[in-house]
């Protein structure tokens, strides 16, 4: 199993709206992560989790908040978001150890805030 | 931070011929430069990756070269088939032995194959 699966596929929400992304892997990978992807860009690295701790948090605003509860789950918060924020999100997860080695995406959440 | 730059932006070529996509890295302590593919409305895909310690690989149709001291590197796609049109990310990130840094992307390049 090399997949990594994200829901919900397609989120509209208000901008005072609570709402959560997901994403899953089973590939024992213990580094995930969380990019942005705005339309003819390429994914920005927001955060980073290494063995269910946040490693890497790339100055993201605090209305996105990374949870990640186990091994095999991350999550993204969202709280009262602007529309600059609509973009595609990704989640990816890698193996963690003495090498950097590929980096399997999810198919992302294509995210709307209006 | 890292700064990754790509060229071009956008690649046309014919069917059968090749293409190649440029990118410079800015970080001497990158040392991993994975390329991705993107299909419209899909999830990246690693098609190749190099370390610093190694100058060449090829895989089939594709080879990616690294030049470490010009801090660039190449993506050569041979024979170009109409399901290579995609868009391309060049990436590069810091192998520290020991911690997912994540990764630092181009902008990318469109490549359009003619028929």
């Amino acid at each position: 199993d090399t997949e990594v699966t994200q829901t919900p596929k397609h989120l509209v929400m208000g901008m005072t709206n609570k709402k959560s992304l997901k994403c899953e892997q089973h590939m024992g990978h213990r580094a995930m992560y969380w990019y942005k992807q705005k339309a003819k860009k390429p994914p920005e690295l927001m955060f980073v989790y290494s063995y269910e701790k946040l490693s890497i948090n790339e100055s993201v605003p605090s209305r996105f908040s990374p949870e990640c509860p186990n091994s095999s789950l991350l999550n993204l918060h969202l709280h009262a978001l602007q529309p600059e924020d609509s973009a595609l999100y990704l989640c990816a997860s890698s193996q963690e150890g003495a090498r950097v080695t590929e980096a399997f995406f999810g198919q992302g959440t294509r995210l709307t805030v209006v | 931070g890292e700064n990754v730059e790509q060229h071009p932006s956008t690649l046309s070529v014919q069917e059968g011929d090749s293409a190649v996509i440029k990118c410079t890295y800015s970080d001497s302590a990158s040392n991993y430069f994975p390329w991705y593919k993107q299909e419209l409305g899909k999830r990246p895909q690693l098609i190749i990756d190099i370390r610093s310690n190694v100058g060449e690989k090829k895989d089939q149709r594709i080879a990616v070269t690294l030049n470490k001291t010009a801090k660039h590197f190449s993506l050569h796609i041979t024979e170009t088939q109409p399901e290579d049109s995609a868009v391309y990310f060049c990436a590069a990130s810091i192998d520290s032995g020991g911690g997912a840094d994540g990764l630092t992307f181009g902008k990318g390049t469109h490549l359009i194959i003619q028929p």
